[in-house]
């Protein structure tokens, strides 16, 4: 049973360009949401987290979105750069489930020069 | 720089073997969780330790256990290997308990099972 799913494999932008990486789940016991980027031979390295009491939150060039309702919540790169092609995972957590993160499959990022 | 470190960094075993993989997690950190990463999956709650005790489990069988010792380090024992046990398996540190303690991963151990 897949609570955190990342349906798009893959994501191809330009470089300067928004990168919208998406992300849905079906657990609404969910309160809490994070993003993390992959490299190649590293391991996950946190990026931006949103609670569930807010529907936004921006940390430089990121922003993550949560819609409780539509149980969907995207992570916004603007402006795209080289150095963020990586492996993005979005993950979420639930009260009473404390450190227990469930990952989605996650979406490759290239960002083109 | 995350300071939490595994070893080795590849391993390569037979089916039925038995495996033990390290982790070492930042000073302070009294919370580890293992994850385990198949090919093009994102990565699986295996357990988590807390204060050298176990604090939570995923959907993973009893040949899958864990230790954690005083001086931040722990292990991933895994009994009876399968083939599908092939898998990157990460470890992850945080501070405490609460949901949202930034979780830290190590770069994981690629295990190979033949």
């Amino acid at each position: 049973d897949q609570q955190v799913k990342q349906n798009s494999p893959s994501l191809s932008v330009q470089e300067g360009r928004i990168s919208i990486l998406n992300c849905d789940y079906t657990n609404s016991m969910f309160d809490y949401f994070l993003w993390y980027k992959k490299y190649p031979a590293e391991g996950p390295t946190f990026l931006i987290s949103i609670s569930s009491i807010k529907d936004k939150n921006e940390d430089g060039r990121f922003t993550v979105f949560l819609n409780k309702s539509a149980k969907h919540l995207s992570l916004h790169i603007v402006p795209s750069q080289p150095g963020d092609s990586a492996v993005y995972f979005c993950a979420a957590s639930r009260p009473g489930n404390t450190g227990k993160l469930i990952f989605g499959q996650g979406t490759t990022l290239q960002v083109k020069p | 720089e995350t300071g939490v470190t595994q070893s080795p960094t590849h391993l390569i075993k037979t089916r039925g073997q038995q495996v033990t993989l390290r982790c070492s997690s930042q000073s302070g950190h009294n919370t580890v969780s293992w994850y385990q990463q198949a090919l093009g999956q994102g990565p699986q709650f295996i357990f988590q330790y807390y204060r050298e005790e176990e604090n939570g489990r995923g959907n993973f069988p009893p040949r899958f256990s864990g230790l954690q010792f005083p001086n931040y380090s722990s292990e991933l024992n895994v009994n009876a290997l399968e083939l599908d046990d092939s898998a990157l398996y990460l470890c992850a540190s945080s501070e405490g308990l609460a949901g949202y303690d930034t979780q830290y991963f190590g770069p994981g151990t690629r295990l190979t099972v033949l």
